[in-house]
């Protein structure tokens, strides 16, 4: 059975800090996707990672594949990245899993 | 582009009722996938299709019907509605292989059964 395992389920941070969610899956997923949804709202895409690094403005994912771990980092965190991040890790012939989601709340 | 689209936002139904949520896309994906999202159990797949005429069961399929005639097309029915299928029901595309293609999510159906 794949299985996805996120970390932490909650965090709290000040404006600014440097924010770190973790991500462990297990055989068979070759694919890693990270996404974000605010309160009441949708869920929007943030990287999608099969190996190696991927940046985008604050954001930036990283993935282990021999360790089989990926993890979202938010530099100089804001107030509007409070949302629940989740991990989903994605087989080849199609099939999602997804992790719990950690809740972030980055106070002013 | 639309990107994707469901319907309807809100539902509520009672018990044994049947419904179909319906989710389409205009961006020619592939893949399509339908989860629902409950609390303090995350997001699980319900089905999902990786092109026309082809279907396969997620996680969580009991309870659920679909089908895939057109690329654009994916309904999600629920044969005779249960008070525990009571959730936030997301649809998803992207192209094939997904493994290199980022996921586009429908603002979702908050569903409730009585």
């Amino acid at each position: 059975k794949n299985e996805v395992e996120q970390s932490p389920q909650n965090l709290t941070a000040q404006e600014g800090e440097f924010i770190t969610i973790n991500c462990s899956y297990s055989v068979g997923i070759s694919a890693l996707h990270w996404l974000q949804q605010h309160p009441g709202g949708g869920i929007v895409s943030l990287f999608m990672l099969s190996s190696g690094k991927k940046k985008h403005g604050r954001l930036i994912a990283t993935i282990n594949i021999q360790e089989k771990h990926s993890s979202l980092h938010i530099t100089a965190s804001h107030p509007r990245d409070s949302a629940v991040y989740i991990c989903a890790g994605g087989t080849s012939y199609g099939k999602l899993t997804f992790g719990q989601g950690t809740i972030l709340t980055v106070h002013p | 582009n639309a990107g994707v689209t469901q319907t309807p936002k809100f539902q509520v139904l009672k018990t044994g009722q049947s419904m179909t949520l319906q989710c389409a896309q205009d961006m020619n994906h592939e893949y399509m996938s339908w989860y629902r999202q409950d609390p303090g159990m995350g997001l699980r797949l319900i089905h999902y299709s990786v092109g026309a005429g082809i279907t396969d069961q997620g996680e969580v399929p009991n309870g659920y019907n679909v089908s895939r005639s057109t690329t654009e097309d994916f309904p999600l029915r629920l044969l005779s509605a249960a008070p525990s299928q009571t959730s936030v029901y997301f649809c998803a595309s992207s192209y094939m292989g997904q493994a290199n293609s980022p996921l586009h999510f429908g603002n979702g159906t908050r569903l409730t059964v009585t």
